[in-house]
């Protein structure tokens, strides 16, 4: 059973234009949610990540925004470059828990084209 | 900065052998995780542990197991492979800390099985 569901599957964005990808959870425990960005044959990369007590998280052209009430979190990508063409991967944890393994999205394949 | 360190990176195994990955994680991280990646599909939680001692558990197949040595490096054990156990397998390590839990994953190891 998929816990965290990610949309799109793939994307195409132009050269400076706005990525948006969207994710979305039902169990209400999970109280981290961050974001990794995969190359092919690489090891998934922390992105960007954000906890529910606050509803948007911006780092440089990467932004989150968290919707408690929707129990929706979403990925903007500004001004997209052809070097961000990568799988984009949400996901959720429960840390108060301890245990922390991460529930990933089915993840998004993004191409920027040039 | 030092990354999780995975090996071998790749491997290949016939059915129904034995195959053991490495992974030495991140200088003082005191949890370590193990994912399993199948081509085109999201990371899967396998097993993890905290401070040598398993703290959760996943999809892990009872054909597969894993410690935690004294030098805190981990290793997967998988016996009785099959076909479908072929995959990218990620090593993750974190550290417990005031402001999270940042995993960091490795740059994994690819097993084929033939």
């Amino acid at each position: 059973q998929q816990q965290v569901k990610q949309s799109p599957q793939s994307l195409i964005v132009q050269k400076g234009g706005i990525s948006i990808i969207n994710c979305a959870y039902e169990n209400t425990a999970f109280d981290y949610f961050p974001w990794y960005q995969q190359f092919p044959g690489k090891g998934p990369a922390l992105l960007i990540a954000i906890r529910p007590d606050v509803s948007e998280k911006k780092e440089g052209r990467f932004t989150i925004s968290f919707n408690k009430s929707a129990k929706q979190f979403s990925l903007h990508i500004m001004d997209s470059q052809p070097g961000d063409s990568a799988t984009y991967f949400c996901a959720a944890s429960i840390l108060s828990t301890g245990a922390n393994n991460l529930f990933f999205g089915t993840g998004t394949r993004l191409t920027v084209i040039p | 900065a030092a990354g999780v360190i995975q090996s071998p990176r790749h491997l290949i195994k016939e059915k129904r052998e034995t195959a053991t990955l490495k992974c030495y994680p991140i200088p003082r991280h005191d949890t370590v995780y193990w994912y399993q990646q199948g081509p085109g599909q999201d990371p899967q939680f396998l097993i993890s542990f905290y401070e040598k001692m398993q703290s959760d558990k996943g999809s892990i197949p009872d054909r597969f197991s894993a410690q935690q040595f004294s030098d805190y490096h981990s290793e997967l054990n998988m016996s009785s492979l099959e076909l479908g156990d072929s995959a990218l397998y990620f090593c993750a390590s974190s550290f417990w800390g005031l402001s999270g839990n940042t995993i960091y994953f490795g740059e994994g190891s690819w097993l084929t099985v033939v």
